[in-house]
């Protein structure tokens, strides 16, 4: 089992519909949760993370965590074209290791 | 300059050149990294410097030599390398190695292509 999932996609949904990324870990002891976004050619970027239960919302962003599922969600309301980009997400397991996903490219179509 | 700036942006190189990666971060930051990213492949972490002490190697091999002169600046020396090798090399900096919240602030990497 991967340590950090995440279905590769692409995800395409409409300008103006919500997005959702998905996101699985396998070790439960992880502390800290992070999303990174990555345009094509670029470096990634940190846009949110999330260290306890519940959801953490940042403008159009929306992160939400469980950690009794092992699972942790990036929703993007009101996407925009600009949106399109591959979403990485980090998970922090507490012994200093964080640790990636492969991403997730999001196609968001005007 | 602002943030993590690395160079060049773009490298070809032959599999018996040898040939440098540099980093520099501007964010007044105790921790740096190196990354590799690969199609399909998550992040893998090469190198971690904290205060200019490495603190962890995975497994890399030794035709990758990392050199942190200081707090601000990394390095990476790459000689004999591989066609699989080719791939994008990311610096890393953060506020500090200890803290499990560590937030990572990405360089623009550079596209090495080995032939």
């Amino acid at each position: 089992q991967k340590e950090v999932e995440q279905n590769s996609g692409p995800l395409s949904v409409p300008e103006g519909a919500i997005a959702s990324l998905n996101c699985t870990y396998s070790d439960r002891v992880s502390q800290s949760f992070f999303w990174y976004r990555q345009y094509s050619g670029k470096s990634p970027e940190l846009i949110m993370s999330i260290y306890s239960n519940g959801d953490k919302e940042d403008g159009r962003f929306t992160a939400q965590l469980n950690k009794a599922s092992q699972y942790v969600s990036l929703l993007i309301r009101d996407s925009q074209p600009s949106d399109s980009a591959t979403y990485l997400c980090a998970v922090n397991t507490g012994f200093q290791k964080l640790v990636f996903g492969t991403g997730t490219r999001l196609l968001v179509s005007p | 300059e602002t943030g993590v700036t690395q160079t060049p942006r773009h490298l070809v190189m032959g599999m018996t050149n040898k040939k440098s990666l540099k980093c520099e971060q501007h964010l007044g930051h105790n921790a740096m990294y190196w990354y590799k990213q690969s199609a399909k492949k998550p992040l893998e972490l090469m190198f971690v410097y904290s205060l200019e002490e490495r603190v962890e190697n995975n497994s890399v091999p030794s035709r990758f030599s990392p050199e942190c002169p200081n707090s601000s600046h990394l390095f990476l020396h790459l000689h004999t390398l591989q066609p699989e090798d080719s791939a994008l090399y990311l610096c890393a900096s953060s506020q500090e190695r200890a803290a499990t919240n560590e937030k990572l602030f990405f360089g623009s990497g550079t596209q090495l292509s080995v032939l």
